[in-house]
């Protein structure tokens, strides 16, 4: 079935570093594919998305490349800021899914440190 | 736009009691709405699919009769959980997708709902 495999956490980082976050995906075809970020006690909030092989997502300085050659959907962002500190979540929903359900990621917890 | 409203924000309620979760959608029609149970640290566990007009699809493992949904309109889907117990204790988070629009549509989440059983 179709599975979506995120970077183990936690990443902790100085502000200003580079940020990346590897996402890779097992699904028939070609699904779409979304970051999601959640801040501390709240709901996601959707980052970005990508429908099709090589569209790029960008939100927020944060982007993200489909790559149906390598089956990943990588989050970067060049300079990170403290208010980027979040847990990152990645998901696909597949073309063959029930009205759009989503497979997530286990997330990626960042934390970035003045 | 693609606002999704859940409340109450957080419950704390005795071992027994039911608790309902309403989640809206406030400017759009969600044809589906997605109930999700998150615990501490760890990703999000979709519960059940609920669809307008119809019987919500509950995933492998998901008590029907312990967890109540209802989506009698476009715009608001409700959980119910009863006879709530200290394990039932976690963070509730609902989804609702953009029906009137192409699939590739992404969901949008509410805030969750804190639920603590005593």
């Amino acid at each position: 079935g179709d599975s979506v495999t995120q970077m183990e956490g936690p990443v902790t980082l100085s502000e200003e570093a580079f940020l990346t976050i590897n996402c890779t995906y097992t699904a028939t075809g070609y699904p779409s594919l979304f970051w999601y970020v959640q801040y501390p006690g709240e709901g996601l909030q959707l980052l970005l998305k990508a429908t099709k092989a090589d569209d790029k997502g960008s939100n927020k300085g944060f982007e993200a490349t489909y790559r149906k050659e390598t089956t990943s959907f990588h989050l970067e962002k060049g300079s990170v800021q403290v208010s980027d500190s979040a847990v990152y979540f990645c998901a696909l929903s597949g073309i063959y899914n029930q009205g759009g359900k989503l497979i997530f990621g286990q997330g990626t917890e960042l934390s970035v440190k003045p | 736009g693609a606002v999704v409203s859940q409340h109450p924000s957080r419950v704390i309620c005795k071992s027994g009691t039911s608790v309902k979760i309403e989640c809206r959608s406030l400017d759009f029609q969600a044809t589906t709405m997605f109930w999700y149970r998150q615990f501490p640290k760890q990703s999000l566990m979709l519960m059940a699919t609920s669809n307008e007009g119809s019987k919500a699809t509950y995933e492998q493992g998901v008590e029907k009769d312990k967890f109540l949904i209802n989506h009698a309109s476009l715009t608001l889907s409700t959980l119910t959980v009863t006879s709530a117990h200290p394990e039932d204790s976690s963070f509730y988070i609902c989804s609702a997708r953009d029906g009137t629009r192409d699939s590739n549509q992404p969901q949008h989440f509410g805030d969750g709902t804190r639920l603590s059983i005593l």
